[in-house]
Formats: C-alpha cells, structure tokens, sequence
C-alpha cells in the first residue's frame, strides 16, 4: 500500500507570499499518478494539477506542480484571498486504487 | 451544465443499510467512468467505490474497509450511480461525494456537493 505524507499540517501566510506544500510517497509513482486538488470550507475538492504538474482547465498559472519518484511540491506563487483553503494530494496505484495524503490547510495570517 | 447531484443520505444505526444516489448532466455518463469518495466530520479524503463505464465491462473496485458491504452500481438509461451500503458502521460516517473519474481513470475530474450519512444509534 502507498501512503502518501503531507508537510506541513498546517500554514499561516499572508496573502501575496509564495508558498510550496509538499506530498510524500512511500514508493515511488509513477508522475502521471500523482494529481493535487483544493477544498474551501463547506465546498467539495476541486482538481488542481495531474500527472504532477499539469493544470486542469480553468487553473490559474499561480498553482504549479513538480517533483517525481517520491517527493512531489504544489507551488502557489502569489497568494490570492480565495487561495486559503485545504490542499489533497492523490495517487493512483493498487490496494487501494486510490489514496490521498491527509491535507494541509493554508490559512491567513 | 455538468454536474453531479447526491441523493438518499441520512440517519441509520448501526448494522443498518442505506442506498445513495448520484444523478449525472452535461456529460456523455455511458461512457464515464464514476466513483464515491467520502469524508469523515473535520477529516480528509477516502476513496470508497469504482464503476468502470459498460463499455469497459462495468467492473467494480473497493477498498478494503467497505469491501463486502458496499456495493456500487450504475444506470445508463437514467445517467445515474448508486452506492448500496449494508452493515453500515459508526466509522462510514461521512459525506459522501459522487465524482466522475476522469484521465484514463487516474483521477477524480468533477465532484458533486455530496450527501451526508450519519451511523449512530
């Protein structure tokens, strides 16, 4: 089973800071399996980034995703107000097909 | 508009059973790919259910917490999912989001608004 660690739970930033959160595996992916979504408050997840670092439609290019074999980062460059909310990373693989990382929430400072 | 809309939560006790629906708009559903994702009060993401499209020979996946007591299904004539949970426990306590798997069935594309089920006694 692939358990995917986020760092850190929790950040305090000010909008127009530059942020990186980071998501672990504990084996290496394939880059095409990992994806990154958002959740606002009392809003369900939204797709952000596929295969690592691609931007589904609609994405600003502020949100930018890298990394491969086990360490994959989500960069948002500037802080926009609506940019505050809970970050999931995703893998695709076996057992379970599908697993997420346990979120880190980005709050204002 | 694509969209997915979440029906048929609600309180059952344990031991109990519940059927959720999902009726899906806006896109062409008999060739999609759908899955269930829940999420537990203040908790994060668990995938819980996949179809594959009829075309791709429908078959389904589970994880193991629910393997044995859930059951997901499809209707194609009426653009709807559902989610058969029987044995429910106070642990599937969660909204429950329908979501249409999307890029060669690597990720969850669009996501409803989701139905709460609440397992007490």
């Amino acid at each position: 089973e692939i358990v995917l660690t986020q760092s850190p739970g929790t950040l305090s930033l000010s909008p127009g800071e530059r942020v990186t959160l980071s998501c672990r595996a504990s084996q290496s992916l394939s880059n095409s399996y990992l994806v990154w979504y958002q959740q606002k408050p009392g809003q369900a997840p939204r797709l952000l980034i596929y295969a690592a670092s691609s931007r589904a439609t609609g994405i600003p290019d502020r949100f930018s995703g890298s990394g491969s074999g086990t360490d994959f980062t989500l960069t948002i460059s500037r802080l926009e107000p609506e940019d505050f909310a809970v970050y999931y990373c995703q893998q695709y693989g076996s057992s379970p097909l599908y697993s997420f990382g346990q979120g880190t929430k980005l709050e204002i400072k | 508009e694509v969209q997915l809309v979440e029906s048929g939560g609600g309180l059952v006790k344990p031991g109990g059973s519940l059927r959720l629906s999902c009726a899906a708009s806006g896109f062409p559903f008999t060739d999609a790919w759908m899955s269930w994702v829940r999420q537990a009060p203040g908790k994060g993401l668990e995938w819980v259910a996949r179809i594959k499209s009829s075309a791709s020979g429908g078959t389904t996946d589970y994880p193991a917490p629910v393997k044995g007591r859930f059951t997901i299904s499809r209707d194609d004539s009426e653009n709807r999912v559902h989610l058969q949970m029987n044995s429910l426990k106070t642990e599937d306590t969660a909204l429950y989001y329908c979501t249409w798997v999307g890029y060669h069935g690597l990720l969850f594309a669009l996501w409803g608004r989701g139905a709460m089920v609440t397992v007490s006694s």
